[in-house]
């Protein structure tokens, strides 16, 4: 199967600030998808980007297939952004999303 | 998006009993779900995918006897941990895929997921 690595494994931020968190795949994938988990476990979905580029307020996330790498940009982070952020793909025909071990956020006041 | 439940929240049993958690997709039908394990601190690992009207498939190095799923109908699947011991203790999430697209926030294919149940067997 696939592996997933995300980088880096932790990140300290000072509340305003920019950052970028990396997710790259051993092969192709088919469904890419990038999670928010909360305090209490829950898993937010923040996007759903095989390709391409999406933004949603202060998150967008660029993929490029060809490269098997995206990318999840934070701007203005605020303290609310801590937590741990996933990255999770699937290879073409199968529906099983494999997890990379996440980026620990952690945005200082 | 699409809003997927599960019940128990939090559970704490004895060990040797038997633990069930439900899964609902409550504005979807699901005929595949999956489950998912978590141990504190790190990464969400798949244990089985829940067909519904069939048994479901497990990944490699997990017990099916231990961990039995039933997929019952389109928006229900339940994960019962028998004869539980306190290694099972764990974060267990389950995950059902949108089969329509619906608006900006559902993809075809997109998986979403429930608050997840935490397991502790004393």
């Amino acid at each position: 199967g696939i592996q997933v690595e995300q980088s880096p494994p932790d990140l300290i931020l000072q509340e305003g600030a920019n950052s970028t968190l990396r997710c790259n795949f051993s092969d192709s994938v088919n469904n890419l998808q990038w999670f928010h988990q909360n305090p209490w476990g829950q898993l937010i979905n923040l996007f759903y980007i095989p390709s391409g580029t999406k933004q949603n307020g202060r998150l967008s996330a660029t993929t490029v297939a060809t490269e098997r790498y995206s990318l999840l940009y934070i701007s203005s982070s605020q303290t609310t952004d801590s937590g741990v952020y996933f990255c999770a793909g699937a290879q073409g025909g199968s529906e099983k999303l494999v997890f990379g071990k996440g980026t620990k956020l952690t945005v200082n006041p | 998006g699409a809003v997927v439940s599960q019940h128990p929240s939090w559970v704490i049993c004895k060990s040797g009993t038997s633990v069930k958690i439900e899964c609902r997709s409550l504005d979807f039908q699901a005929t595949t779900m999956f489950w998912y394990r978590q141990f504190p601190k790190q990464s969400l690992m798949l244990m089985a995918t829940s067909n519904e009207g069939s048994k479901a498939t497990y990944e490699q190095g997990v017990e099916k006897d231990k961990f039995l799923i039933n997929h019952a109908s389109l928006t229900l699947s339940t994960l019962t941990v028998t004869s539980a011991h306190p290694e099972d203790s764990s974060f267990y999430i389950c995950s059902a895929r949108a089969g329509r697209a619906g608006g900006p926030s559902r993809h075809v294919g997109e998986l979403f997921f429930g608050e997840g149940s935490r397991l502790t067997v004393l």
